[in-house]
This record gives C-alpha cells, sequence and structure tokens, in this order.
C-alpha cells in the first residue's frame, strides 16, 4: 500500500522568492518513483518533475528541483524564483517504479500554493 | 501541451444517463490511465490499459468500463450515471507499463470535466 501525506493545504510565497513544498511518503514498494504535478485553475494537470528510489541525485527539471531524502521518506518540491504564474494546486505522488502497475499513482491531498507581487 | 488528447472538455449530464469519454495518448505511448478527481475523493486511480491489455485495477465501479483500442486511443465509459460521478476525469499516457530505476514521465491530459444533474 501506497501513502501521501502533503501537511500545507496551503503555502503563500513572494515573487522571486523561493518556496519548499513539503510531502511524506510511505510504501511497501522496495522500487517506487516519486512525482510532482501542477493543477492550475484551468483544471489540467501539468507534471513537473520525478525522481526514481534509486537515484542518487535529486531531479532537477529547471526551476523545480526535489529534495530527496529517502531515509526520512521525504520528497519536497522546490520552485526557487517563484513566479506569479506559479500560483496553483500541487501535487505529490508515488508509484511502483516498473511492471505492469507502473502508472497506478497514488496522490496527495495537495497544496494550494499563492504567489504574491 | 502534454500531447494527451481529451474530449470532451465539459459535459452536462442527467442521473441514468450513459457517457463515454475519449483519450487519445502522446504519441509513442502504449500505456493508457484513467483518472477520476472530486472534491471528495480527491484524485483516485481507475484502471490502465496497455496496448490494448488491462494491466491494474484501481476503484473503479462496476458501472464504469474502460477499452484501449488499436490505435491505442481509449474510452471510458460511465453507465448509468449518479450525482456523485461528477469529477474531472483524467486520462494519462506513458511509454511502457515499466520504466525502470530512471522511470518513464506519465503525461495528463486536461481532463473532462463531468457534471450530472
Amino acid at each position: 500500500a501506497q501513502k501521501i501525506t502533503q501537511t500545507q493545504p496551503g503555502m503563500f510565497v513572494q515573487e522571486k522568492e523561493a518556496v519548499t513544498l513539503d510531502c511524506t511518503y510511505d510504501t511497501s514498494d522496495p522500487s517506487y518513483g516519486l512525482f510532482w504535478y501542477k493543477q492550475p485553475s484551468s483544471g489540467e494537470m501539468i507534471f513537473l518533475i520525478y525522481q526514481g528510489s534509486y537515484d542518487q541525485q535529486n531531479a532537477t527539471e529547471g526551476r523545480y528541483s526535489l529534495n530527496f531524502q529517502k531515509a526520512r521518506k521525504s520528497a519536497n518540491l522546490v520552485i526557487s524564483a517563484s513566479q506569479l504564474g506559479d500560483s496553483a494546486m500541487y501535487f505529490c505522488a508515488t508509484g511502483v517504479d516498473g511492471g505492469t502497475s507502473y502508472g497506478k499513482l497514488t496522490f496527495g491531498q495537495g497544496t494550494i500554493l499563492t504567489v504574491h507581487p | 501541451d502534454s500531447g494527451v488528447t481529451q474530449t470532451p472538455k465539459h459535459l452536462i449530464t442527467a442521473t441514468g444517463q450513459r457517457v463515454t469519454l475519449r483519450c487519445s495518448p502522446r504519441s509513442g505511448d502504449l500505456s493508457v490511465y484513467w483518472y477520476q478527481q472530486s472534491l471528495d475523493q480527491g484524485l483516485q486511480f481507475l484502471i490502465q490499459y496497455y496496448n490494448g491489455e488491462e494491466r491494474a485495477k484501481g476503484n473503479i465501479l462496476e458501472r464504469f468500463s474502460a477499452q484501449q483500442f488499436p490505435d491505442l486511443h481509449s474510452e471510458l465509459n460511465l453507465s448509468s450515471l449518479e450525482l456523485g460521478d461528477s469529477a474531472l476525469y483524467f486520462c494519462a499516457s506513458s511509454v511502457t507499463p515499466g520504466g525502470g530505476p530512471s522511470g518513464n514521465t506519465i503525461y495528463f491530459g486536461e481532463g473532462s470535466w463531468l457534471t450530472v444533474v
């Protein structure tokens, strides 16, 4: 069984500053992946970043980085230099990394990020 | 643009009716996943198909069914609709069902908003 916990229902950040969105996970799978998605008010789910459990280095994608601490079972998303367009709901998700159940993701409840000018 | 196409974007229908949601995966992606997002349940995995075959099932109701066609597009059929079926339905796709240690990104479509009245 898998579980994702996002403890911050809402976060506020000033434009151009960095923000960290928390995510802790629990899984019984020996090999798993961690995903972050952004959902703006229009509803679409936008893939941001992926981290495999065996990846030695933290994943980065432009202004997004994933602070992966395996022993603590945390996979926090760091957004650097926040922009007004970053205001959205952010979801952390996990799934088996490989095999027939790949893509069967378990999502957290999400964090609403608001970027102030 | 994720490359995953879903139609229709919005749908309003009455209780007891049947609707079909359509999904075209990204070019080259063989795996298709369906998710439901509702206010009370959050994001839930429904079902996965890989190259025409069902691979994994989640919390999908018996009134719901899906299939993936030879051209890899997929349809989600929702029948005997109830008010509680009102939700945003997502289709997602990936290259393979198993990404291995480095993983494969799972891209979501823009979703189909279903309102049952």
